[in-house]
Order: structure tokens, then C-alpha cells, then sequence
């Protein structure tokens, strides 16, 4: 089955700097990457996603990346802002199965 | 208007009980599943159904039993409650995946469950 490894587990990042989050995954059959945010006792919300085909994908501050070769994808957020502060998922899933794997979260802690 | 709704939001009980944690969605997906996220915060996918139907059983004990009486219902029902149980249960939606249309899953609030 798939296994999606995330780095780093925590990270601290200065207010107004970048973030930058990483995911491998193992399943090469995988094709849709999508990243969720989880804000204290909250629930885990969709904030960009990415499909096989497309190598990067932008949203205002917020970008994802993704090398199929290597099985690996990132997260970047630009000027970071307090509210930016979360655990964050990524996660891995094939179309053709009806499961979505999710990686072991990052908590990015934004310094004022 | 709230889209994937879960109840209780809390629920706090003494092992070797039974209970049950209700979730509905009102977006016309196809598919549900319930996950566990423990106390580190990693999230487990349990079950999905697809259309009432089981599609994935992840190696969760069998006193672990969903049932989807409808598409837009998937209830979770635990026996004989153990410490062990006790985390926050998430349900969640998604469109039909074989379909292609879409993968986005749609998460409900959670279920703090705390057996004590």
C-alpha cells in the first residue's frame, strides 16, 4: 500500500519569511496530492491540490510542487503570517482506489 | 448549511460501553470514510463506502462497525469500548473517485471520544 513520509514534524519560521514542507510517497501509481490544513481543535481543511500531470500549482501565497520521478512533492508558503500557523497534511491518493493516504503532519508555528 | 456534520462532538464514556457517532453530508458525494487521528495528531483512514457500499476496511478491530444506511449517512458504531479507543474520529466525503471528477474530501468537525 502507499506510505507517505512528511518533513519536518515541526518548524518554526519568522513572520513575513517562507515555509517550505516535504512529502515522498511510494506508490508510483499515485496521481492526485492534495494538502490539508488542521488549525487547533479544528478539523483538517482542503487548501490547494495537485494533480500527476502538472508539476507546480500556485495560489496566492501558497504553491505546491511535485517531482513524479523522485515521488516527491512540497509545499511552499510565501510571506508567512500568523494565521498561517497549523498542522499541516499531506496526503496521496490513487484514482483508482477510494483512499487517500495522508502523511504524519507538520506543525508550523509562525514568530511574530 | 453546514456541508459533512458529525455528532456528538464530545463523548466521554467508561470502557466496555457501547456507542455511536453519527455523520451525514448534504453535498451529493458518493463516497465517505472515517478516520482516527490519535493524540500525535496522525490521521488513519478506517473504512470508506462508496455508494453504501464497503470499499476499504483498514486493519480496525471488528468492534469497530460502520454502517451507511444511505449515501449521505455513515455511522460508526464501536463495541466494548477500551482506552485505547479514545481519539478524535473525523468523517469525511469526497466525490466518486473512479470518476475522476474530483478527489476533494470534504472533513466533519470530529468526535472527541474519551473512554475513561
Amino acid at each position: 500500500g502507499e506510505n507517505v513520509e512528511q518533513h519536518p514534524s515541526t518548524l518554526s519560521v519568522q513572520e513575513g519569511d517562507s515555509a517550505v514542507i516535504k512529502c515522498t510517497y511510494s506508490d508510483s501509481a499515485s496521481n492526485y496530492f492534495p494538502w490539508y490544513k488542521q488549525e487547533l481543535g479544528k478539523r483538517p481543511q482542503l487548501i490547494i491540490d495537485i494533480r500527476s500531470n502538472v508539476g507546480e500549482k500556485k495560489d496566492q501565497r501558497i504553491a505546491v510542487t511535485l517531482n513524479k520521478t523522485a515521488k516527491h512533492f512540497s509545499l511552499h508558503i510565501t510571506e508567512t503570517q500568523p494565521e498561517d500557523s497549523a498542522v499541516y497534511f499531506c496526503a496521496a491518493a490513487n484514482f483508482g482506489n477510494e483512499k487517500l493516504t495522508f502523511g504524519t503532519g507538520t506543525r508550523l508555528t509562525i514568530i511574530p | 448549511d453546514t456541508a459533512v456534520s458529525q455528532t456528538p462532538k464530545y463523548l466521554v464514556t467508561q470502557m466496555g460501553n457501547d456507542k455511536s457517532i453519527k455523520c451525514e453530508q448534504n453535498l451529493g458525494h458518493d463516497t465517505m470514510y472515517w478516520y482516527k487521528q490519535d493524540s500525535k495528531k496522525f490521521l488513519k483512514i478506517m473504512f470508506s463506502y462508496n455508494n453504501k457500499e464497503l470499499i476499504i476496511n483498514e486493519t480496525v478491530p471488528n468492534r469497530f462497525s460502520p454502517k451507511s444506511p444511505d449515501k449521505a449517512h455513515l455511522n460508526l458504531h464501536i463495541n466494548s469500548l477500551e482506552l485505547g479507543d479514545s481519539a478524535v474520529y473525523f468523517c469525511a466525503s469526497s466525490q466518486e473517485l473512479s470518476s475522476g471528477r474530483s478527489f476533494k474530501a470534504f472533513f466533519g468537525q470530529g468526535t472527541r471520544l474519551t473512554v475513561v
